[in-house]
């Protein structure tokens, strides 16, 4: 398994600014992902990023909105740019590893 | 197209009653199952996996799956819950290295 953290845990943000959220894992790995959980939903994936190339964007998810950063085998961060109220989720990142997905704590972020 | 369908949005057992979870799934190859906890305010656990081989798959926490190819289904039980398991889960479908697919999502209340 692996073990994966989030910052912040959580935020209360306001209308128009960025939030940049943080995943580290214990571990290095190929595969890391970014999924969306709205309220009372389940999880939608935003974009796959791996070490060494751009991030995979799912559709309905854009560069611009959800810039990606994927410096090292360890490490990669999500910013939700320009936030109004419908982006007020949870956001989680996993890690693949061998064959299975591993999921951070996750990331509730409240915009106001 | 692939999906997983989970039917029951929320099940409210009695503690020490059995359980069954149940999920669907529709994949184009040879489907990696998952099933996913998430207790309220934190990521996800995974409970159980099944690649290959025996169909009986057994999982944390007492949990057991079983995946059955001919109604593609891989439902969820355990012979008697605990007040602690009261949780969302999710199943999920994907490939060795395809992003994965989750279903909506079933609540499971326990009543004392």
């Amino acid at each position: 398994s692996a073990v994966i953290s989030q910052k912040p845990s959580r935020d209360i943000c306001q209308r128009g600014t960025s939030l940049t959220i943080q995943c580290q894992v214990d571990s290095q790995v190929t595969m890391m992902f970014w999924y969306r959980q709205q309220p009372g939903q389940s999880l939608t994936l935003i974009a796959t990023a791996n070490q060494g190339s751009e991030a995979t964007y799912e559709s309905g998810f854009v560069i611009d909105k959800f810039p990606i950063s994927r410096p090292n085998l360890t490490f990669s961060t999500l910013t939700v740019s320009n936030m109004s109220p419908e982006d007020s989720s949870i956001y989680l990142c996993s890690v693949q590893n061998t064959d299975t997905q591993y999921f951070g704590p996750g990331t509730r972020l409240t915009v106001l | 197209a692939q999906s997983v369908t989970q039917p029951d949005i929320h099940i409210t057992v009695s503690e020490g009653a059995s359980l069954e979870l149940r999920c669907n799934y529709s994949y184009g190859a040879t489907p990696y199952l998952f099933w996913y906890v998430q207790s309220p305010g934190q990521g996800l656990q995974l409970l159980l996996k099944y690649f290959s081989g025996d169909t009986l798959v057994q999982g944390i926490k007492g949990f057991e799956a079983e995946f059955k190819r001919s109604q593609s289904s891989f439902n969820l039980r355990k012979p008697s819950v605990h007040w602690s398991d009261a949780a969302e889960y999710f199943c999920a479908v994907g490939g060795n290295t395809d992003k994965l697919i989750f279903g909506t999502g079933t609540r499971l209340q326990v009543f004392p």
